[in-house]
């Protein structure tokens, strides 16, 4: 079956450090990859995603490319700010077997400090 | 996208008791997922449920411990039955987003059972 594989946190960083987050995945058929962002108090929000191999996703300053040769999702940020503190979650669906469910990771919890 | 609320937001409830959760969304959707989300650990899907049929659920789950309703194409209940400390947990709801597989979450409702 399909599972998501999430860097475990927490994760402190100071403000304008590097973010990356490791995900990797395994899937058996084609899947759509995505990172969901939760703030403080907030549901679950799309971050970014990417539907095929080589994509590359990116909002907010984050990004992320699809590997599928590593089958890896890594999120990264090049200066990261306190309003980014929240957990993220990597998540899968899988198109290939008609599955209309996403697979998540365990989430992974940042805080910035000033 | 969508705006999805739920009620209630969080509810400390009785070993033994049952808890309704409310999901609506401002717009008409055939859909609707909801996810549990226990402490510590990601997001599982409970069931989908499709207005005018059954819910599907996913494997560990069952409809007497949780029960769902789908009156309309904008409103959802999940029931947790005979709760029990294992049950503490924050349920979401959702709804399929514009693109491939996106979804869009309510806020969650958070449970605990004492």
């Amino acid at each position: 079956g399909n599972s998501v594989t999430q860097m475990e946190g927490p994760v402190t960083l100071s403000e304008e450090a590097f973010l990356t987050i490791n995900c990797t995945y395994t899937a058996t058929g084609y899947p759509s990859l995505f990172w969901y962002v939760q703030y403080p108090g907030e549901g679950l929000q799309l971050l970014l995603k990417a539907t095929k191999a080589d994509d590359k996703g990116s909002n907010k300053g984050f990004e992320a490319t699809y590997r599928k040769e590593t089958t890896s999702f890594h999120l990264e940020k090049g200066s990261v700010q306190v309003s980014d503190s929240a957990v993220y979650f990597c998540a899968l669906s899988d198109w290939g077997f008609g599955n209309e469910k996403l697979t998540f990771g365990t989430g992974t919890r940042l805080t910035i400090i000033p | 996208s969508a705006v999805i609320s739920q009620k209630p937001s969080r509810d400390i409830c009785q070993r033994g008791t049952s808890l309704t959760i409310q999901c609506q969304v401002d717009s008409q959707v055939t859909m609707m997922f909801w996810y549990r989300q226990q402490p510590g650990q990601s997001l599982t899907l409970i069931a989908t449920a499709n207005q005018g049929s059954e819910a599907t659920y996913e494997s560990g789950f069952v409809i007497d411990k949780f029960p769902i309703s789908r009156p309309n194409l904008t409103f959802s209940t999940l029931t947790v039955s005979n709760m029990s400390p294992e049950d503490s947990s924050i349920y979401l709801c959702s709804v399929p987003g514009q693109g491939v597989y996106e979804q869009y979450f309510g806020p969650g409702t958070r449970l605990t059972v004492t």
